[in-house]
C-alpha cells in the first residue's frame, strides 16, 4: 500500500524567505507523486506532480519540487515566500499504473510572518 | 477549473437522519470519488467509483453507501447520520492515470 509523511503539521516562515514543506512516502512501486494547496474554504488545487519523468518538477505559483527515489521523498520548495502562500498544502501518492486512488498525507498549514 | 459541482455545499441535519450529497461533472471522467476531510487526518478515501455502477470502498466506508447510475453523477448517502460524521466532504474526479480534480467541498453539520 501507498502511503505519505508530512513532517510538520504547521510551518512558518517570513516573508520572502524560503518555504520547505515535507514529504516522504512509501510505496511498493513507482510512484505518481503530487502536491496539493488549499486556500480556506476551497477545494483542492494541483500545484505539481511526478509522473516518472524529470524528477525536478515545478508548478505553479513558483512552487517546485524534487523527488529523491534514495531518499523516498518529495519536498516543496519555494525561494521566497509571499502573503498569498498562506493555505495547507497537502502531499498525496498513488502507483504509476492502475487506477488506484490518490492517498493523501495530514497535511502542512503554512503561515507566512510579514 | 474542472467541470465538478456538489450540492449542497452546506447542510446541518438530526442524528439518525439520511442524508445524500450529490456530486456532478461535465467531464466525462471515469473515476470519481468521496473523500471526507478533518483536523488532523488529512483527506481520507470514503468510496470511489470507475465506472457506471462499479463502486469500490475507502479507508473510511462504514456507514456510508454510494451509486453511480450515469457517468456525471456520483451520490454518497449517509444511511443513520451520527455526530462523527460531521465533516467537510470533497468529490474529485480523475482519468484514472494522474491527478484528481476536486469540488468545493460540502461541509456537513450532524447535530
Amino acid at each position: 500500500a501507498q502511503s505519505v509523511t508530512q513532517l510538520g503539521s504547521h510551518v512558518s516562515v517570513s516573508e520572502g524567505a524560503l518555504v520547505l514543506l515535507r514529504c516522504n512516502y512509501s510505496s511498493s512501486v513507482p510512484p505518481y507523486l503530487f502536491w496539493y494547496v488549499q486556500y480556506p474554504n476551497q477545494g483542492l488545487q494541483l500545484l505539481l506532480k511526478y509522473t516518472s519523468a524529470a524528477t525536478l518538477v515545478k508548478g505553479i505559483n513558483g512552487f517546485e519540487a524534487e523527488f529523491k527515489k534514495s531518499e523516498t521523498s518529495f519536498h516543496l520548495t519555494k525561494p521566497s515566500a509571499h502573503m498569498s502562500d498562506a493555505a495547507e498544502y497537502f502531499c498525496a501518492v498513488r502507483k504509476n499504473f492502475g487506477n488506484e486512488k490518490l492517498t493523501f498525507g495530514t497535511g502542512t498549514r503554512l503561515t507566512i510572518i510579514p | 477549473d474542472a467541470g465538478i459541482t456538489q450540492s449542497p455545499r452546506h447542510k446541518v441535519t438530526e442524528t439518525g437522519t439520511p442524508v445524500t450529497l450529490r456530486c456532478h461533472q461535465t467531464e466525462n471522467h471515469r473515476y470519481m470519488y468521496w473523500y471526507r476531510q478533518d483536523p488532523g487526518h488529512g483527506l481520507r478515501l470514503i468510496h470511489y467509483s470507475y465506472g457506471v455502477k462499479d463502486t469500490d470502498k475507502g479507508e473510511v466506508s462504514d456507514g456510508y453507501s454510494v451509486s453511480r447510475s450515469k457517468t456525471e453523477d456520483f451520490l454518497l448517502t449517509l444511511e443513520s447520520a451520527t455526530s462523527s460524521q460531521t465533516s467537510v466532504y470533497f468529490c474529485a474526479i480523475s482519468t484514472g492515470f494522474a491527478e484528481a480534480f476536486f469540488g468545493q467541498g460540502t461541509r456537513l453539520t450532524v447535530v
